[in-house]
């Protein structure tokens, strides 16, 4: 099956500064990359995704970019701002049901 | 739009009771419904999955079960729960994107 891989597990940034989130993924034929964003007690959010037929997505201070040939996708996230601290997490679809199989996710933390 | 509901928020239960949590959507039709589990501090498990009416796929072999009586509503359900049980779960909804809904935090004492 699928295997996706997240890094870095935790991520401390100061408010202002970029934060960048890697994803690896195995199944070459996946094409369905979101992005979700979880606050502490919560349910995950959608924030971003992206298909496999586009490079890069950008939606105001958030940025997803992919690449097919080395497997990897990656969330960036730039001018940091303390209400951007929470769980991040990676999905890439297993092309069955439009299944979804999540990576370990990241914490991030922005310092004021 | 569309909606998803689930309920209870908040569940403590013994071990070895059963188990019925709820999920509901509302504004669309025939969606894929999912039942994840996420335990305290970690990633979400895939439980469950269904494309349609009574159709029930399972993705972790375990003492829990699933069904889904109406093209709206995704039930899962356990005979005799287990400490290991406890967590955050969540039902999502969706075709390619997926919504979470809000959640029961379940607690095996």
């Amino acid at each position: 099956g699928e295997n996706v891989e997240q890094h870095p597990s935790t991520l401390s940034v100061q408010e202002g500064d970029s934060a960048v989130i890697k994803c690896t993924y195995s199944d070459s034929a996946s094409n369905y990359f979101p992005w979700y964003k979880q606050e502490l007690g919560k349910r995950p959010q959608l924030i971003i995704d992206i298909r496999s037929n586009v490079g890069e997505k950008k939606d105001q201070r958030i940025a997803v970019t992919l690449n097919k040939t080395a497997k990897h996708f990656s969330l960036h996230i730039t001018e940091t701002q303390p209400e951007d601290s929470a769980v991040y997490f990676c999905a890439v679809d297993t092309g069955t049901a439009s299944k979804l199989t999540f990576g370990t996710g990241t914490r991030l933390q922005v310092t004021l | 739009s569309q909606t998803i509901h689930q309920w209870p928020a908040t569940l403590v239960q013994p071990v070895g009771s059963p188990l019925s949590l709820e999920c509901t959507v509302e504004g669309t039709s025939n969606p894929n419904l999912y039942w994840y589990r996420q335990a305290a501090g970690r990633g979400l498990q895939l439980l469950f999955y269904s494309v349609g009416i009574g159709q029930i796929s399972s993705e972790v072999p375990q003492n829990l079960s699933a069904s889904r009586p109406q093209d709206r509503q995704f039930i899962l359900s356990s005979k005799k729960l287990l400490l290991s049980d406890s967590g955050f779960y969540l039902c999502a909804w969706g075709t390619y994107e997926q919504y979470f809904g809000p959640g029961t935090r379940l607690t095996v004492t």
